[in-house]
């Protein structure tokens, strides 16, 4: 099936870290992804993952990646108010076509 | 770089009405999609394009819902009659490569066309 979920919603302070959480059910997925969208504008990309690896690093953004139980997360470190946006993950079929969660929406007060 | 335009960015008709969205992807990129995104969900792909052929329009709605990409390169999708449900935004998205050529494929998205149906 395709079927992708995140928590809803995630609220943190300043200088905390976030971390959005994401199931994902096809297990023959090559790549998962995380995006961010900020309001009105169109999805832009964070960060990928090979689902041959368990842990990626980028800069402040950590990706971890439970393949046994389809678990993905996103953790960022030292969360500021701009990242408050919209974070969205995805896993993609052979074709190219992405099959996205719903959204965490992450709200980071001052 | 230029990224990817989409025009118009917002647009009200009432239903029954047509529409159309053009899209301009970025130079060189082969792969083009048209991703419908309803508020509070993520976006859901109605087609994709190589060059100018269909990869995947499985979730397109076909007898309301068409799109072109002439010469492979600009794209428009058109709503003809549109119905209350299809209020969202619209996203076109390109990338580089194609499907099986291997790595990560990385869309760029553009602003997005922001439809109300009334």
């Amino acid at each position: 099936g395709e079927d992708v979920e995140q928590s809803l919603f995630l609220s943190v302070r300043e200088g905390d870290s976030s971390v959005i959480n994401c199931t994902y059910t096809d297990s023959s997925s090559t790549y998962l992804y995380w995006y961010k969208q900020e309001p009105g504008a169109g999805l832009q990309l964070l960060t990928y993952i090979f689902s041959n690896m368990d842990m990626k690093q980028d800069q402040r953004l950590t990706v971890l990646l439970n393949k046994k139980d389809k678990h993905l997360s996103l953790r960022i470190a030292d969360t500021q108010t701009g990242d408050s946006a919209i974070y969205f993950c995805a896993e993609s079929k052979n074709t190219g076509k992405l099959i996205f969660g719903q959204g965490t929406t992450l709200q980071v007060k001052p | 770089e230029a990224g990817v335009a989409q025009s118009p960015r917002y647009k009200i008709i009432e239903k029954r009405q047509s529409v159309a969205f053009w899209c301009n992807p970025i130079s060189g990129h082969a792969t083009l999609y048209w991703y419908q995104q309803i508020l509070g969900q993520g976006p859901k792909l109605l087609i994709q394009f190589q060059n100018n052929g269909v990869v995947d329009d499985s979730q397109l709605p076909k007898d309301r819902f068409s799109a072109e990409r002439l010469k492979g390169v600009d794209s428009t999708l058109k709503i003809q009659p549109a119905k209350l449900e299809d209020s969202a935004v619209y996203l076109c998205a390109s990338s580089l490569v194609g499907p099986g050529a291997g790595g990560p494929n990385e869309q760029f998205f553009g602003p997005g066309t922001r439809l109300t149906v009334l």
